[in-house]
């Protein structure tokens, strides 16, 4: 098993560029979250998907902010137009929703906006 | 809605010496507890999980950890630490379905050798 993949690993851009941040879950897992790590606000979660549907995205921190999961395989999550508060770790982590599951950590997006 | 505190931020210990890492939740219903481990530069990694039974379970790489409901507590514990331990834990809730995780701030471990 891969585990959970996300591309790119780093991601360095300029202020005001757009950013897509890529996700492939686990294979058969059905639910899907999107995490922001920064030293000053911690682990928070931004969006999370059941079934490749948006469940919870009250964490996600304004409209340049966006996600999708057209398929149980794929998810991205874009930022348009990029500011430098947006630099941070993002991780993807990926779940069976069958209650209590634990989630599944991929090695996260290191992102730098300058 | 649920919350997880961990009272500790940073936390040395001597290599051999014994670890506890607090934390404490808050819960309505029996809550669903994690402990993961993150690496300095790697993903969130589960050291163990407690659903139900047992109130004290065991992990990977030599962690335990015990539930205990009167306290709203679920310690984390290894009797011998190991260099190799040094790292940021977080402890986790889960509640109110979805698998939506609800994570306390971490603590960082240094293990002195």
């Amino acid at each position: 098993d891969a585990g959970v993949i996300q591309s790119p690993r780093h991601e360095v851009t300029e202020m005001g560029q757009e950013v897509t941040l890529r996700c492939k879950p686990i294979s058969g897992h059905n639910s899907l979250f999107w995490y922001r790590q920064t030293m000053m606000r911690g682990l928070e979660l931004l969006i999370y998907f059941n079934n490749n549907v948006p469940i919870d995205d009250s964490g996600m921190p304004e409209d340049r902010f966006s996600a999708k999961m057209p398929n149980a395989s794929f998810s991205t999550l874009k930022i348009q137009p990029s500011e430098p508060r947006d630099s941070a770790v993002y991780f993807c982590a990926s779940s069976y929703a069958s209650g209590g599951g634990e989630q599944y950590f991929g090695p996260g997006t290191r992102l730098t906006v300058t | 809605a649920q919350s997880v505190t961990q009272p500790d931020i940073h936390i040395t210990v001597s290599e051999g010496a014994s670890l506890e890492l607090r934390c404490n939740y808050s819960y309505g219903a029996t809550p669903y507890l994690f402990w993961y481990v993150q690496s300095p530069g790697q993903g969130l990694q589960l050291l163990l999980k407690y659903f139900s039974g047992d109130t004290l379970v065991q992990g990977i790489k030599g962690f335990e950890a015990e539930f205990k409901r009167s306290q709203s507590s679920f310690n984390l514990r290894k009797p011998s630490v190991h260099w190799s331990d040094a790292a940021e834990y977080f402890c986790a809730v889960e509640g109110g379905g979805g698998n939506k995780l609800t994570f306390g701030t971490g603590t960082q471990l240094k293990v002195e050798l």
